[in-house]
């Protein structure tokens, strides 16, 4: 099942700070999260593992509540590059696929 | 991290005509997933490609239409058959496991008219 992703579309300037929510109604083992820009494919930022480990990019944070079934991804004092859209990706702890959220899209403007 | 090359980058097709998408890898992977990406729209998993056994499709797809062959641990083919323009699309591979990352190859882009 689809995991919801909040909010659809954020516009930022540059140093500012967002938070983009991906939730499931589902048990989860994993979350994973992406950012594609306009024409090219989704690039891996994070994933964030049930008990707590995670990998992935530097600049960027993200949380996940278990018990919530929820996860967040920061962007904090944003920059001109971060801008295209974010999708999360779940796999439930019965699921070996990843299902994915509908997108944010993050403008980030100078 | 995984490499994944994908042929063609893009094509223009005729309605009722077949095409095959290449996806490489450049080590071996276990699984590897084939999505479709319509326009303005999120990835959608059309099946799992398992190397030695039939794929696995999802609701909405079957075989008929989306026929893929896995004859090693580093290659697949994705072909869209009898394409109409709603199979206009991003068509990606991936590779990856639940609890590591996955990886997207670069996609194929597909306009039927």
């Amino acid at each position: 099942q689809q995991p919801v992703q909040s909010p659809q579309a954020v516009i930022l300037r540059e140093g500012e700070d967002a938070v983009i929510n991906c939730s499931s109604s589902k048990a989860l083992y994993s979350v994973h999260w992406y950012r594609q820009k306009h024409g090219e494919a989704p690039v891996f930022l994070m994933i964030l593992l049930k008990g707590g480990e995670q990998k992935g990019h530097e600049k960027i944070s993200a949380s996940f509540n278990e018990k919530k079934q929820q996860s967040s991804l920061y962007l904090t004092a944003s920059q001109l590059s971060y801008s295209g859209t974010y999708f999360c990706g779940t796999h439930t702890t019965n699921d070996y696929k990843l299902s994915f959220g509908a997108g944010t899209t993050v403008t980030v403007r100078a | 991290s995984a490499v994944i090359s994908q042929k063609p980058s893009r094509d223009i097709c005729q309605r009722g005509t077949s095409l095959t998408i290449q996806c490489q890898v450049d080590s071996q992977v276990t699984m590897m997933f084939w999505y479709r990406q319509q326009p303005g729209q999120s990835l959608t998993l059309i099946a799992t490609a398992n190397q030695g056994s039939e794929a696995t499709y999802e609701s909405g797809f079957v075989i008929d239409k989306f026929p893929i062959s896995r004859p090693n641990l580093t290659f697949s083919t994705l072909t869209v058959s009898n394409m109409s323009p709603e199979d206009s699309s991003i068509y990606l591979c991936s590779v990856g496991a639940a609890t590591d990352t996955q990886y997207f190859g670069p996609g194929t882009r597909l306009t039927v008219l």
